[in-house]
């Protein structure tokens, strides 16, 4: 069974500071990673995409993607109280539309 | 652009009643999604459509509930009769097209609507 597994936290970070997220998967033929912000009482909202090994930045944001340890995370540079909120972490197998999600992360920043 | 589109966005009930949630994906998108969400359990996936086609319907939790996609641009979930356990957020996700050489599947990532939040008395 396809696993995504994520530290339920909470995270506490002060503003200003970097909050580092991670989330690891089960599945070798994944080929697809997401990371979606879920405010309280909210929908699940896309922050970032990465489909290959490396780093992505936008903006705050940098996802980073190790294929070969499974290991995915979002690194979120000056943090923001308004960055509170719970991360959670997708998956794609390739070959197929679905996505797997971790039960997510939540971040808390303090000001 | 107009995102998912969910309906109602609060719904309360007693056990027993039929109850139906409609959901609009993003024009242009192919794929369909419906998750459930609690705390305990997390998002689950309950069904999704591809060309509004039922490609897997694994995650439904057993017979009461039923999805229907009688078109590009609109779907129902239906849960009859309905029981207190069904209570949680019900999302609607849609996704375009894929972009890689076999356009039967997408790694695009989901959109979701604002959610149905379902309190079965």
């Amino acid at each position: 069974q396809k696993e995504v597994e994520q530290n339920s936290g909470p995270l506490s970070v002060p503003e200003g500071a970097i909050a580092s997220l991670n989330c690891t998967y089960s599945d070798r033929g994944s080929q697809s990673f997401f990371w979606y912000r879920q405010y309280s009482g909210k929908s699940p909202e896309l922050i970032m995409s990465i489909y290959s090994n490396g780093d992505k930045e936008d903006g705050r944001f940098t996802a980073q993607l190790n294929k070969a340890s499974q290991y995915v995370s979002l690194l979120i540079r000056d943090s923001q109280p308004s960055d509170s909120a719970t991360y959670l972490c997708a998956v794609n197998e390739a070959g197929y539309s679905t996505l797997t999600f971790g039960k997510g992360t939540m971040l808390l920043v303090s000001p | 652009d107009a995102g998912v589109i969910q309906s109602p966005r609060h719904e309360v009930t007693e056990m027993g009643q039929e109850v139906t949630l409609r959901c609009k994906p993003i024009s242009g998108h192919n794929s369909l999604f419906w998750y459930r969400q609690t705390m305990m359990r997390g998002l689950e996936l309950l069904i999704y459509f591809n060309n509004n086609v039922p490609i897997d319907d694994s995650g439904m939790p057993e017979d009461r509930f039923s999805a229907k996609m009688p078109n590009a641009s609109f779907s129902t979930l239906k849960i009859q009769p309905s029981e207190p356990r069904d209570s949680a957020v019900y999302f609607c996700a849609s996704t375009e097209r894929g972009r890689g050489m076999v356009p039967l599947y997408s790694n695009q990532p989901q959109h979701f609507g604002d959610g149905t939040r379902l309190s079965i008395l």
